[in-house]
């Protein structure tokens, strides 16, 4: 069983429309967590950290659940320009990161 | 804001061939890390470093090795790469939320 679980889509949502992305990690004792962005063929850019109150970035809002150790994105009003692949990371009490699959999102017209 | 630098955009290398990847960070940080990236398996750490000469096992680190000789700066090595070593390799250095990675390396090896 992988570490981190994500749904790998393709999710294809037309502009404007409100998605959400949602992951589950198995480490209990897993401490950090973010969404991370990659666009194709490029390297992965910190989206936003997640916290256990929940977090909110513009159109971006990341949720943590402890008890159900799952971890949610929503992304209001999409853009084309939020095409993307949305990777789910969780940290341990070391540095190390642990990076879901990722699940890709594509906008359309 | 930190910045990465990976030596190579791209590079093709024949099978055998010990092949060097470079990676430079900017920002003084301690902690080092190169991955691999491939479709359906997401990013594998490899190696990852704390600090000056110091290194630690990833995931997958066989047919690797790494060296960190200043702390800026954190190599790669595939001592005799071969065709299953064909893949993105991402090099990161960690910031005080998440790492920063660098722009990454495609490697072909024929």
């Amino acid at each position: 069983r992988k570490e981190v679980e994500q749904d790998p889509g393709p999710f294809n949502v037309p502009e404007g429309a409100t998605v959400a992305f949602n992951c589950t990690y198995s480490n209990s004792a897993s401490q950090s967590f973010f969404w991370y962005r990659q666009d194709c063929r490029k390297e992965p850019k910190l989206l936003m950290s997640v916290y256990s109150s929940g977090n909110e970035d513009g159109r971006f809002t990341a949720q943590l659940n402890r008890a159900s150790q799952y971890i949610s994105l929503l992304i209001r009003d999409s853009k084309l320009s939020d095409s993307a692949t949305y990777l789910c990371v969780v940290g341990h009490n070391t540095d190390k990161l642990i990076f879901g699959t990722g699940t890709r999102l594509q906008v359309f017209p | 804001d930190v910045k990465v630098t990976q030596s190579s955009r791209y590079l093709v290398k024949r099978t055998g061939e010990k092949v060097f990847l470079e990676c430079v960070q900017d920002m003084d940080h301690e902690n080092m890390f190169w991955y691999r990236q491939d479709p359906g398996l997401g990013l594998r750490l490899i190696y990852f470093s704390y600090d000056v000469k110091m290194k630690e096992k990833g995931d997958i680190p066989e047919g690797y090795s790494v060296s960190r000789e200043k702390k800026e700066r954190f190599s790669l090595i595939l001592e005799s790469a071969s065709t299953n070593q064909t893949s993105m390799y991402l090099c990161a250095s960690k910031r005080d939320y998440g790492y920063t990675f660098g722009s990454g390396t495609r490697l072909t090896v024929v």
